[in-house]
């Protein structure tokens, strides 16, 4: 079957760096995309990794290294508003068709 | 761009009852999928369509069935509706299948 699996919680500080990974297990993969979700609100897509490398977007960058299955988002400058919760979630290829498998989703806390 | 919009935005049903939860997608997006999601998890896939044809489905039971139409809007049908059912439900919109999706703000269903 399928399966992923990112921490469950991490605290960091206002400014600083953090990075959330992500192990998968899936045997048609098709690519790791991240999403954000505050409380309340709906996921909101932040990136896409198809091929093995590092993807920046903003503030935000996200790595792929399809040979580990393995995968990280990094947050830089942090924000208080940066509060979320993020999921990876990666897309399968497998006899039920196309499946996009989402994480429990990592809770991310910004202190001041 | 109106973004993704799902209706209703709340609902109440009862045990045995059957619902249809609806979705349009953002404007020349082809592909459109549901989630189901339970607070302090992670979305759980349901359906993906593509140009109006089943592209993947989730570990769901076959009370659960889906559609899209030739505008790309798409139906969620549950039958026989159980307590575990009361989640919300998410739709997903992107432009070609396989990239990053737009999510609409969910229905939250509630099974008494």
């Amino acid at each position: 079957g399928q399966s992923l699996e990112q921490p469950s919680e991490v605290t960091a500080v206002e400014g600083a760096i953090v990075q959330i990974n992500c192990t998968y297990q899936t045997s048609g993969f098709y690519g790791l995309s991240w999403y954000q979700q505050h409380d309340g609100g709906a996921p909101t897509f932040l990136s896409y990794n198809a091929l093995d490398g590092l993807e920046e977007t903003g503030r935000f960058s996200s790595f792929l290294s399809r040979s580990d299955s393995y995968g990280y988002l990094l947050l830089q400058e942090l924000q208080m508003k940066d509060s979320a919760s993020y999921f990876c979630a990666v897309r399968d290829l497998n006899t039920g068709g196309f499946k996009t498998i989402f994480g429990a989703g990592t809770r991310l806390f910004v202190k001041a | 761009d109106t973004g993704v919009t799902q209706s209703p935005t709340h609902l109440i049903k009862t045990r045995g009852q059957q619902v249809t939860l609806r979705c349009s997608p953002i404007s020349g997006h082809k592909s459109v999928s549901w989630y189901q999601q339970v607070l302090g998890q992670g979305p759980q896939f349901i359906f993906q369509y593509y140009e109006k044809e089943e592209r993947g489905r989730g570990n769901f039971p076959d009370r659960f069935s889906a559609r899209q139409f030739p505008n790309y809007s798409s139906e969620l049908n549950v039958n026989a509706l159980l307590l575990g059912d009361s989640a919300l439900y998410l739709c997903a919109s992107s432009l070609e299948d396989n990239y990053g999706y737009t999510f609409g703000s969910g229905t939250r269903l509630t099974v008494v």
